[in-house]
């Protein structure tokens, strides 16, 4: 079954520190991990894709096919990161663009 | 935001009633999605369309229909609501299913009372 698990509900850190919010997931095949944000009063956007290896807003996360991992990392929080955090991994196999989310993290960063 | 609408934003009814949710892109995306949002499930999928009159059932389908009769438009139908449907609403388009990078609306804030 194609799952995702975010194991953390909330997440709390000082600014500065670094964050790491997990997530493993089950699919079988090649899958395509995303992380999506929801900042305060704000729509669901894309943050990053696993494929694109790129960094956004200071935010990294690599695919790890061993461990079935694609946690989202930051060396150094900032307080605008505070955010709602889904991981998502494409579901369906991908046939119609469908998105299976986690549960959420909910980041805050305090000052 | 890709000109995702959603209307109401905000709708109090009775259990027993029906809704209706409309959600409205101007992107001419192919692809639409219905979600609920509730504490401790994160984003379920409702319904999808993948075109014009072509809609499929996501995993918390039950109580829930839809329609796409324009590219534009995406309804969500409660045809009786209850209780566990009180939620908060997405709907999200989709140019080109290879991206997979949805674009959200601002929600609908649904209580059933």
């Amino acid at each position: 079954a194609q799952r995702v698990t975010q194991p953390e509900k909330l997440l709390s850190v000082f600014k500065g520190a670094p964050v790491e919010l997990k997530c493993n997931y089950s699919y079988s095949g090649s899958p395509e991990l995303f992380w999506y944000v929801q900042y305060s009063r704000q729509r669901l956007q894309l943050l990053l894709r696993h494929i694109s290896r790129e960094s956004i807003k200071g935010f990294t996360a690599d695919l790890n096919k061993g461990e079935t991992s694609f946690h989202l990392k930051k060396p150094f929080a900032q307080e605008e990161d505070s955010a709602m955090y889904y991981c998502a991994l494409s579901g369906n196999g991908g046939s119609q663009g469908n998105l299976i989310f986690g549960k959420g993290t909910k980041l805050s960063v305090k000052p | 935001d890709a000109g995702i609408t959603q209307s109401p934003r905000h709708k109090v009814t009775e259990t027993g009633t029906p809704v209706t949710l409309r959600c409205h892109q101007t992107e001419n995306h192919r692809y639409m999605y219905w979600y609920r949002q509730d504490p401790g499930h994160g984003l379920r999928l409702i319904h999808y369309s993948y075109g014009v009159k072509d809609t499929d059932k996501g995993e918390v389908s039950d109580g829930y229909s839809v329609s796409r009769s324009k590219t534009e438009d995406f309804l969500l139908t409660l045809e009786s609501a209850t209780s566990s449907q009180t939620s908060v609403y997405f709907c999200a388009s989709l140019p080109d299913r290879d991206t997979y990078e949805q674009y959200f609306g601002p929600g609908t804030r649904l209580t059933v009372t």
